[in-house]
């Protein structure tokens, strides 16, 4: 079956502007996770998003947010972006539920802020 | 809030077998994960313990102890293949799928 798809792959903007990244989970699965991978920082949680609601929140500012749809594909935007948002945005799909369960990682959407 | 401890790098040779131990401290455990990672990829789930114990899976086990705060993935038989980056993760009850990550053990697998 097919895997997470993360849209788009790479994308290049400049400070101030904003960002829309997309991800399909997996066909089934109903939570989708949003991750950011940095070198110095590793991988820290966004928020994560079941049954169109947002089950979970990391601890990054009100610029970043998400929404899940009922066909449970997701988007995150970031908005007014800074330099320090430069990162790998990775998607994880689960099939949820409350022991939460085995994720899978999409490639990731590597977003550069210049 | 949670804090994982694993180490930065490691070096095995090819052939040989690799412990990477993870150390954690959080307040409501569900569950720890190893993820691999190869440079550029996406991370792969390699391993999922909610138990005390050990659990195999052919060339890769992982064990924990939830009363030390303590997990480790053995890697059995290396291949130059495993060099990759081996991330420790922590599910807290009442998380859902919010994992927090250690920093990964970066491992070099040599000749």
């Amino acid at each position: 079956k097919a895997g997470v798809t993360q849209t788009p792959r790479y994308l290049i903007k400049t400070r101030g502007q904003q960002v829309t990244l997309s991800c399909s989970p997996i066909s089934g699965h109903r939570s989708v996770s949003w991750y950011q991978q940095t070198p110095g920082q590793g991988l820290q949680f966004l928020f994560e998003y079941f049954s169109e609601t947002q089950r979970n929140k990391g601890n990054f500012p009100g610029r970043f947010s998400g929404r899940q749809f009922s066909n449970s594909r997701s988007e995150m935007n970031v908005s007014t972006l800074e330099l320090g948002d430069s990162a790998l945005y990775l998607c994880a799909s689960s099939l949820g539920g409350e022991q939460g369960g085995e994720l899978f990682f999409g490639e990731g959407s590597r977003l550069t802020v210049l | 809030g949670q804090n994982i401890d694993q180490p930065t790098e490691m070096t095995a040779t090819e052939g040989a077998i690799v412990q990477i131990n993870c150390t954690y401290q959080t307040s409501g455990f569900n569950g720890l994960f190893w993820y691999q990672q190869h440079a550029g990829e996406a991370p792969t789930f390699l391993s999922y313990n909610v138990l005390d114990g050990l659990e195999e899976k052919g060339r890769f086990s992982s064990f924990l102890s939830r009363s030390k705060g303590y997990s480790y993935l053995l890697l059995k038989e290396l291949q130059m293949k495993d060099s990759a980056s081996y991330l420790c993760a922590v599910r807290d009850w009442g998380g859902g799928n919010k994992l927090t990550f250690g920093t990964g053990t970066q491992l070099k697998v040599e000749l």
